[in-house]
């Protein structure tokens, strides 16, 4: 069964950093693109970014380029999200998802930037 | 930036077929994937590369794709299929993933 458990939010002031996880099982985990998806309160979804199996190729949603870094450590079947230089309008849901074709979903990691 | 533009919303009663729209200038050239999210939940995949459907999800969901238009159907629409329903797909590059705006599906 695949599972994806996601780590790490919490509420950070503005112009802060968090670094988010996800632990990957039931799966060859290296096989696969990841992708970060976030869905902001109230609102819709929004794809952040993705890697590809060998982490030599990643693409970002326009409004996080240069503060968002996805990355993954393929030995620990693990995904992660660094994000710096955190915005209010960066405060969503966190979600950590299989594949660029995404097939399946974790349940999110509360993510609030807030004074 | 490429975007997917979906209905806000779309009203069936029980039994009825339930047609929801996206459309984006990429679609004849790149796929589409729709996910389904009830209240609280995580999306669930309901239909993959257009019209595939995974195993588990119900029959009466379907998908096509047209031009620069795709749909997904729900034919005989249930009241446990009220939901957020969003459409998803990449650019002309391939590199950039998007997700429509959602459309909020009530039955009843």
């Amino acid at each position: 069964e695949v599972q994806l458990v996601e780590s790490g939010g919490g509420l950070v002031q503005p112009g802060g950093s968090l670094r988010l996880s996800c632990a990957a099982s039931g799966f060859t985990f290296s096989s696969y693109w990841m992708s970060w998806v976030r869905q902001a309160p109230g609102k819709g979804l929004e794809w952040v970014a993705n890697i590809k199996q060998d982490g030599s190729e990643k693409h970002y949603v326009d409004s996080v380029k240069g503060r968002f870094t996805i990355s993954r450590d393929n030995a620990k079947n693990s995904l992660y999200l660094q994000m710096n230089s955190l915005r209010a309008e960066d405060t969503a849901v966190y979600y950590c998802a299989r594949g660029d074709d995404i097939d399946y979903w974790g349940q999110g990691t509360l993510v609030t930037v807030s004074s | 930036s490429y975007e997917l533009t979906q209905p806000p919303s779309v009203s069936v009663s029980p039994g009825q077929t339930a047609r929801i729209t996206c459309s984006g200038d990429a679609l004849p050239k790149k796929y589409a994937f729709w996910y389904q999210q009830k209240s609280g939940q995580a999306p669930v995949l309901v239909i993959y590369e257009d019209s595939k459907r995974p195993s588990g999800i119900p029959e009466r969901f379907s998908g096509s794709s047209s031009g620069t238009m795709a749909t997904l159907t729900i034919s005989g629409a249930q009241v446990e299929d009220e939901a957020d329903y969003y459409c998803y797909s990449t650019d002309s590059s391939g590199n950039h993933r998007v997700f429509g705006g959602g459309t909020k599906l009530t039955v009843l």
